[in-house]
C-alpha cells in the first residue's frame, strides 16, 4: 500500500479564496483524521470518521471548515474562505479500529502545507 | 477530558549518550499508547505501539514502557545517534474519544 496520500503538498492561496485539501486513507482502514498542526498550538484534532460517518467535529475551528468523506478511499477538508490564520500544516491520517487488541496504529500523510496570504 | 503532557520539551545530548524521554496522560482508560517522530517538514511516523495490556516495546535501539496506572510511558533510545534529532510525540487511543496527542520533545543528538 502506497500510504496515506494527501494533495496538495502546498498551497498558497490569497485571503478569501476556497481551499480543498484531499486525503486517500489506507485501504481497509475504517478510521480517518484530520489534525492541523502549528508551532503556537501543536497537533490539533479537526474532526475524525469512523465508517466514513463524522464521529467528532469538535474540533473545527469555525463554519469556514467543512470535512467530507463520500466514500472509504476519499476526504476533503474544506475552507471557505480562507484566513490568513488557517496557515498551517494539515494532516490526514487513518486507522484501523482493533478496540479489543488496541493494536490500532495511526498512519500519517506527509501533510499539507497551507499559506494564506 | 484526556490531557497528555511530555517532558521535556527539548533535550541536547551528545552523540553516544542513552536517553530517556517522559509522556504522562490523566485518564488511564487507554486502547494504546504511541509514540512517533517528526522530523522537520515532515509528517509524523510511528515507531511503537504499546497495547493497554502491554508493559513495553521495543523495536532496534528503541524501548518503550507504559504503566496504565500512574498514566506514565517513557521512550528510551540506546546509543543515540545525530540521526536521531527529530520531534518525538506520543499519542493515546482512549475509549469512547480518539487519538489525543502531547505537545513533543525535541531532540537534538549532537555529533
Amino acid at each position: 500500500d502506497a500510504g496515506v496520500i494527501q494533495s496538495p503538498r502546498h498551497e498558497v492561496t490569497e485571503m478569501g479564496q476556497e481551499v480543498t485539501l484531499r486525503c486517500k486513507p489506507i485501504s481497509g482502514h475504517d478510521y480517518l483524521f484530520w489534525y492541523r498542526q502549528t508551532m503556537m498550538r501543536g497537533l490539533e484534532l479537526l474532526i475524525y470518521f469512523n465508517n466514513n460517518v463524522p464521529i467528532d467535529d469538535s474540533g473545527m475551528p469555525e463554519d469556514r471548515f467543512s470535512a467530507k468523506m463520500p466514500n472509504a478511499s476519499f476526504s476533503t477538508l474544506k475552507i471557505q474562505p480562507s484566513e490568513p490564520r488557517d496557515s498551517a500544516v494539515y494532516f490526514c491520517a487513518s486507522s484501523f479500529a482493533y478496540r479489543v487488541s488496541g493494536a490500532n496504529v495511526l498512519t500519517f500523510g506527509a501533510g499539507s502545507r497551507l499559506t494564506v496570504l | 477530558k484526556q490531557e497528555v503532557t511530555q517532558i521535556p520539551a527539548a533535550l541536547s545530548v551528545p552523540e553516544g549518550e542513552n536517553l530517556v524521554l517522559n509522556c504522562s496522560f490523566t485518564d488511564s482508560a487507554i486502547y494504546n499508547l504511541q509514540w512517533f517522530r517528526q522530523d522537520p517538514g515532515k509528517g509524523l511516523t510511528s515507531l511503537l505501539l504499546i497495547q493497554s495490556s502491554q508493559r513495553e516495546q521495543t523495536s532496534g535501539r528503541l524501548n518503550a514502557s507504559l504503566d496504565k496506572s500512574s498514566g506514565r510511558s517513557t521512550l528510551y533510545i540506546a546509543a543515540s545517534q545525530p540521526g536521531d534529532s527529530a520531534t518525538y510525540l506520543c499519542a493515546v487511543w482512549n475509549y469512547g474519544q480518539n487519538f489525543v496527542f502531547g505537545p513533543g520533545t525535541r531532540l537534538s543528538v549532537l555529533p
